[in-house]
């Protein structure tokens, strides 16, 4: 099966600028969740779905971050307008449920604000 | 890609030795724990779990401890290979459909 894909790769804008993240998680994987990895420290929470439905957003910073996932399927992680110390690697994960093998992550979004 | 090995503790492991890494967690009522391994430019990536009713887990290469009474978890990794290089990070849930919480990280550096 595919993995957890994100998009994009790497992102570099301007403070203040605008960028959406996307995440496709594995197809049939009610459950999906945004981390975040700031420079050197560890991988923090930022929310998770259940389906469209936000089942838990104590992990966003402010309200500069929104997250979406319409129709269940996708999610987008959009952030406005950025601030320096939003840079860092945005991670996605998918699961079933919490089964024996865990989540599975993507590969990360890095954003660099500048 | 992202340098996953900034500010973090780092274990040096001849290649061929046991590499033990350790972690402590923080919330007494977890029952899940996982370990992941983070290579540069790449997701954390599932290695091996244990439930809180266990106290060792053994996978390919891999073992995971468990001790509740001092909240502590261990990974341990036989004969470690050059590919074993990355930083691994610890994780704990209460709930299996709940968010998990990452522990700080250790880097993993194999010597020649």
């Amino acid at each position: 099966e595919a993995g957890v894909t994100q998009f994009p790769s790497h992102s570099v804008i301007e403070k203040g600028q605008t960028v959406t993240l996307r995440c496709d998680p594995i197809s049939g994987h009610d459950n999906l969740y945004w981390y975040r990895r700031v420079m050197g420290k560890e991988i923090k929470f930022l929310l998770h779905f259940v389906k469209e439905s936000k089942q838990d957003e104590s992990g966003m910073p402010n309200n500069r971050f929104l997250a979406e996932r319409t129709g269940g399927t996708y999610s987008t992680l959009k952030v406005q307008p950025a601030e320096l110390e939003d840079s860092g690697v945005y991670f996605c994960a998918s699961s079933r449920i919490m089964g024996d093998s865990g989540y599975t992550f993507g590969s990360g979004t890095r954003l660099t604000v500048v | 890609g992202e340098s996953v090995g900034l500010h973090l503790p780092t274990l040096s492991v001849q290649e061929g030795d046991n590499s033990i890494i350790n972690c402590a967690y923080s919330n007494s009522a977890s029952d899940y724990f996982i370990w992941y391994k983070q290579e540069s430019g790449k997701g954390p990536q599932f290695i091996i779990d244990i439930r809180s009713n266990m106290d060792k887990r053994q996978g390919q290469r891999v073992t995971v401890l468990l001790n509740k009474t001092v909240k502590h978890l261990s990974l341990q990794i036989a004969a470690t290979q050059p590919g074993d290089s990355a930083v691994y990070f610890c994780a704990e849930n209460m709930n299996r459909d709940d968010k998990i919480i990452f522990g700080k990280g250790t880097r993993l550096h194999i010597l020649p």
